[in-house]
């Protein structure tokens, strides 16, 4: 049971470049999102996907786009990266609307130079 | 969303309980209380959640007060592996899918 798998793990970009970075889970959640958190800083929500076919912004969406690919996978994507981009990005899963908690990937680390 | 209040760092001797206060006023009826930490970097961990009543499992117990306007996250015996950043959150579970708001949480280091 790997929980939520986020790749890449460490990623170098050069301004204007593009990525996109991926986020699968595998305990049927309905619900996925995708935070960023900056050093010495909380979790800001980038974007959520309640369940599949729908998705929503969250606090800081501006320079990211996302995909509810299916059920298991939520990608968040960079279409021209800028340096305050660089962050720690995390991927999440749980059932809303339950009491669960939410589970996290371990974070993919991107700089942009 | 109700707001939370947490001390912004504390410390803890070795395999001594870790008491985490939490204010949470504003808390609504059909608002839980949930516990999460970070260590260094790592993605977020659930760790416990409650409504009214104390809670404990294998990694936490959680005491809410009877006006539910506060409560205390414990960890019986502390160990360095514990030193984290433990955040407090409160949201209700029939809510939106956006209500999981992370503040600054309390850093817990575990001394030796």
């Amino acid at each position: 049971n790997a929980g939520v798998t986020q790749t890449p793990k460490f990623q170098v970009l050069k301004t204007g470049q593009s990525m996109t970075l991926q986020c699968a889970q595998d305990m049927n959640h309905n619900s996925m999102y995708w935070y960023r958190q900056d050093p010495g800083m909380g979790l800001r929500l980038i974007y959520y996907s309640a369940s599949e076919g729908t998705t929503d912004k969250g606090e800081v969406p501006n320079g990211y786009n996302v995909s509810r690919l299916n059920k298991r996978e939520f990608s968040l994507r960079l279409e021209s990266a800028a340096p305050s981009q660089t962050s720690v990005y995390f991927c999440a899963s749980t059932y809303v609307r339950q009491n669960y908690g939410y589970t996290f990937g371990s974070g993919t680390r991107l700089t942009v130079v | 969303d109700a707001k939370t209040t947490q001390p912004t760092s504390m410390d803890c001797a070795e395999g001594r309980a870790a008491n985490l206060p939490c204010n949470h006023s504003t808390i609504s009826g059909n608002e839980y209380v949930y516990w999460y930490r970070q260590i260094h970097s790592q993605g977020p961990q659930y760790i416990i959640h409650g409504l009214k009543n104390n809670e404990t499992n294998e990694m936490a117990s959680l005491i809410i007060t009877e006006d539910r306007k506060s409560s205390t996250l414990i960890l019986p015996h502390a160990t360095l592996r514990d030193t984290a950043v433990y955040y407090c959150i409160v949201r209700s579970p029939s809510g939106s899918a956006r209500q999981l708001t992370f503040g600054s949480g309390t850093q817990l280091t575990v001394l030796p």
